[in-house]
Formats: structure tokens, C-alpha cells, sequence
């Protein structure tokens, strides 16, 4: 298995911009999560899926930030318009809870830098 | 102006001595917790994790202790190498689907 892909590996981008973060989950994964992580915060968890449904979105920072997954193998996260206080690694994250398996596996992340 | 960040503990060992890193968590409500290693340009890598009707679970190298009284949770390394040399984090799941992850530790482990 591939494991999580996400792409872009890092992005540079004007204030203002649309951004959009694009991430493949693990097949048969039935969870996905997208967490940001900066020096300040630490790594935060933005929102996450189960079977492609919003679930939890409460860590989405405003409403310049939306996240969609049209199907089991795609997602985005997109900013607009962005801003330099956005410049932070933007990490997805899979899962298969069948059996009570908690374990996230980690893509390796998209270097966001906002100028 | 300087930037004020995150300040990581950090650990530092040498090559061959065993590694003890601690986290404290939060939530009652937890019943799993799962230690990461992240190393530099590269996302959070599973090590061990742990089940709240358990105190202790063991893997290659790697201990895991949960004290639920203290809510405390430890991660030993057994004989660490240079290749241990990383941020390792802690993560509780509040009774829920999501982790919440703790600022992290750098281990930093010297010849």
C-alpha cells in the first residue's frame, strides 16, 4: 500500500490566493482527518470524515477554510483567500475503525507558506 | 520581534542508555492513547499504542506504561540509537473518533 498521499509536497502562494491541499487516504480507510501543525499550536486537528460525512469541523480555524470529500479516496482542504498566519504544515490522516483499530496513519504532510 | 513558539522539552541521551518520555493527559474520558515519532520533513509515525484496560504493552524496543489514577502515560526505549533521534508525541482520544495530540518531546540522542 501507498500509504496517505497528499499533495501538493509544498506550496508558495501570495496573500489572497486560493490554496487547495489535496489528500488520497488509504483504500478501504473509512476515516480521514486533516490537522495543521505550527510551531505555535502544536498539531491541531481541523476536521475529520467518516464514510466521506463531515463529522467534526469544530477545529476549522473560519470560514476562509472549507474541507470536502467527494468520495472514499479524495478529499481537499482549500483556504481562501489566504493569509501569512496560514503558513503551517497541513497533515491528512486515515484510519479503519473496523475491529476497534484507532491507529491514524500519516501522509507526509504539505508545507504551506503564505507570503 | 522574536516569534514565541512552542517550547519542546527535550531529552537528551546517549547512544545505548534506555529513554523515558512522559505526557500527561487530560480527558477521564479517554480510553486509548498512542505514542508518534516524527522526524524532521516527515509526518507522525505510529510506535505503540495502548487500550485503557491495560497498563502496560510492549513492542520491539519500545514500553508503554498508562497510570489512569495520575493520568499519565510514559514511553520507554529500550538501548536508543541515533535513528530514535526525533519529536515524539503523545495522544489521547477523549472517548471519541478523533486524537488530540500533546506538544510533543524531542529526543535527542548523542555518540
Amino acid at each position: 500500500d501507498a500509504g496517505v498521499i497528499q499533495s501538493p509536497r509544498h506550496e508558495v502562494t501570495e496573500m489572497g490566493q486560493e490554496v487547495t491541499l489535496r489528500c488520497k487516504p488509504i483504500s478501504g480507510h473509512d476515516y480521514l482527518f486533516w490537522y495543521r501543525q505550527t510551531m505555535m499550536r502544536g498539531l491541531e486537528l481541523l476536521i475529520y470524515f467518516n464514510n466521506n460525512v463531515p463529522i467534526d469541523d469544530s477545529g476549522m480555524p473560519e470560514d476562509r477554510f472549507s474541507a470536502k470529500m467527494p468520495n472514499a479516496s479524495f478529499s481537499t482542504l482549500k483556504i481562501q483567500p489566504s493569509e501569512p498566519r496560514d503558513s503551517a504544515v497541513y497533515f491528512c490522516a486515515s484510519k479503519q475503525a473496523l475491529g476497534g483499530n484507532e491507529k491514524l496513519f500519516f501522509g507526509s504532510g504539505t508545507q504551506l507558506s503564505v507570503l | 520581534g522574536e516569534s514565541v513558539g512552542l517550547h519542546l522539552p527535550t531529552l537528551s541521551v546517549q547512544e545505548g542508555d534506555n529513554s523515558i518520555i512522559n505526557c500527561a493527559y487530560s480527558n477521564s474520558a479517554s480510553d486509548y492513547f498512542i505514542w508518534y515519532k516524527q522526524e524532521s520533513g516527515k509526518g507522525p509515525q505510529f510506535i505503540i499504542d495502548i487500550r485503557s484496560n491495560m497498563d502496560k504493552r510492549q513492542g520491539q524496543r519500545v514500553t508503554v506504561l498508562l497510570n489512569k489514577t495520575v493520568k499519565h502515560l510514559s514511553l520507554q526505549i529500550a538501548a536508543t540509537q541515533p535513528g530514535d533521534s526525533a519529536v515524539y508525541f503523545c495522544a489521547e482520544n477523549g472517548g471519541t473518533d478523533k486524537l488530540i495530540f500533546g506538544t510533543g518531546t524531542r529526543l535527542q540522542v548523542f555518540p
